[in-house]
């Protein structure tokens, strides 16, 4: 699975868009970016993916650049709630792995007032 | 659906004690894994099911640990004997696609 690479840290203010980055640049054609968060003491949250076109759910919008070697998580109104640390993946959908996921260290966004 | 559910939510025992947790996936998903989350690791799989037969458990530390899946509605992870560094929240989570969904985790605390 390609590597990641994501800030370590972030903030963000109430009510503003917060916009995670994320660097994937060994990606394979066949590998999808997933993105999860985990709320302090609950198991991670699924909350999008995609594999090149850019996607949109109730949660979050994900923007997937052209070279496919970064993309950003928008969450487009954050709340206090989304105060938590957001994974980004890369999997690819098929082989021997089923959809094993492998997490990284993440960003830790905090959402204040 | 009430969503993959594990048991217990807390378990604090000795050195030595043998340990196991539980786990009841999604209705219908036919994937299940087990993760260990630590401090000092991270988030890191010990173990995966596909219809209950294991996959992969490359990441299981030892053979003190074990994992079953008798059937598709529940799985069990055991580690026997116990010992400090074993010490973390362990999570279960179930998929039957491209989306994970994750259990409340055990915290285990091991004296």
């Amino acid at each position: 699975d390609a590597k990641t690479t994501q800030p370590p840290s972030m903030d963000c203010a109430e009510g503003r868009a917060a916009n995670l980055p994320c660097n994937h640049s060994t990606i394979s054609g066949n590998e999808y970016v997933y993105w999860y968060r985990q709320i302090h003491s609950q198991g991670p949250q699924y909350i999008i993916h995609g594999l090149k076109n850019n996607e949109t759910n109730e949660m979050a919008s994900l923007i997937i650049t052209e070279d496919r070697k970064s993309s950003t998580l928008i969450l487009p109104h954050a709340t206090l709630r989304d105060t938590a640390v957001y994974y980004c993946i890369v999997r690819a959908t098929a082989g021997g792995g089923g959809n094993k996921l492998t997490f990284g260290t993440g960003t830790q966004l905090k959402v204040e007032l | 659906d009430a969503g993959v559910i594990q048991s217990p939510r807390h378990e604090v025992t000795e050195m030595g004690q043998e340990v196991t947790l539980r786990c009841k996936p999604i209705s219908g998903h036919d994937y299940l894994f087990w993760y260990r989350q630590t401090m000092m690791r991270g988030l890191e799989l010990l173990i995966y099911f596909n219809n209950n037969v294991p996959i992969d458990d490359s990441g299981m530390p030892e053979d003190r640990f074990s994992a079953k899946m008798p059937n598709a509605s529940f799985s069990t992870l055991k580690i026997q004997p116990s010992e400090p560094r074993d010490s973390a929240v362990y999570f279960c989570a179930s998929s039957s696609g491209l989306r994970q969904f994750f259990g409340p985790g055990t915290r285990l605390t091991v004296l």
